[in-house]
């Protein structure tokens, strides 16, 4: 069974910095690209940040760009989001998801639980 | 970016009901439109991709049409657990974008 879990949300302060990790498992983690994805309160879903199989290809939002670094540690299986200048704004319930090529799409098939950062004084 | 508007925004419906969902891009996406359901406290699930394929194990009441810029997800007859969020997402051009949800409610 596929499972993503993520970790390491909470509350920091406005111009602080946050790690948050994504473990996978019930899948070959080192063949899938793999993807931060996240949603405000109340709010729709946004793409963050994307990372290739083997660690590039890297590719960022606009609204992140600069201040958040995507990694992964294929031998531990590991999605990483390292976000530093946080701002109010970035407050979401941050998903780690799993990219599939499926006929004449790229789809997000697996999607973990979610952890949720605040950035708030 | 492109932009996905769907609509309605929320809709009311009853076990039993037929209910479609719109979805229009800003845009042309040819069929690279998916759809996902997202129920409280949970991780959005895959539904539809490339616009009219089940995804495996979803429910044959689900499906999917459309092409170009207006797609429509339709639910046969609701059933109970189905009374969630719906999103469509498009992967034609990066960044990968999602309307903004429609919360299906039990009238």
């Amino acid at each position: 069974e596929v499972q993503l879990v993520e970790s390491g949300g909470g509350l920091v302060q406005p111009g602080g910095s946050l790690r948050l990790s994504c473990a996978a498992s019930g899948f070959t983690f080192s063949s899938y690209e793999m993807n931060w994805v996240r949603q405000a309160p109340g709010k729709g879903l946004e793409w963050v940040s994307h990372i290739s199989s083997s660690g590039s290809p890297i590719y960022y939002a606009d609204s992140v760009k600069g201040r958040f670094t995507i990694s992964r540690d294929n031998a531990k299986n590991s999605l990483y989001l390292q976000m530093n200048s946080l701002r109010a704004e970035d407050t979401a319930v941050y998903y780690c998801a799993r990219r599939t090529y499926a006929g004449n799409s790229r789809t997000f098939d697996y999607w973990g639980q979610g952890t949720l950062v605040t950035v708030s004084s | 970016d492109i932009q996905m508007t769907q609509s309605p925004s929320s809709l009311s419906a009853s076990v039993g009901d037929r209910v479609t969902i719109t979805c229009r891009a800003s845009q042309t996406l040819s069929s690279y439109l998916n759809w996902y359901q997202q129920k409280p406290g949970k991780g959005p699930k895959l539904l539809i991709y490339a616009a009219s394929s089940l995804q495996s194990g979803v429910p044959s009441r689900f499906s999917g049409s459309g092409s170009g810029t207006d797609f429509t997800l339709t639910i046969s007859s609701l059933q109970p657990e189905d009374f969630a969020t719906y999103y469509c997402q498009q992967s034609y051009i990066n960044p990968d974008t999602f309307g903004q949800g429609t919360k299906l409610e039990i009238k």
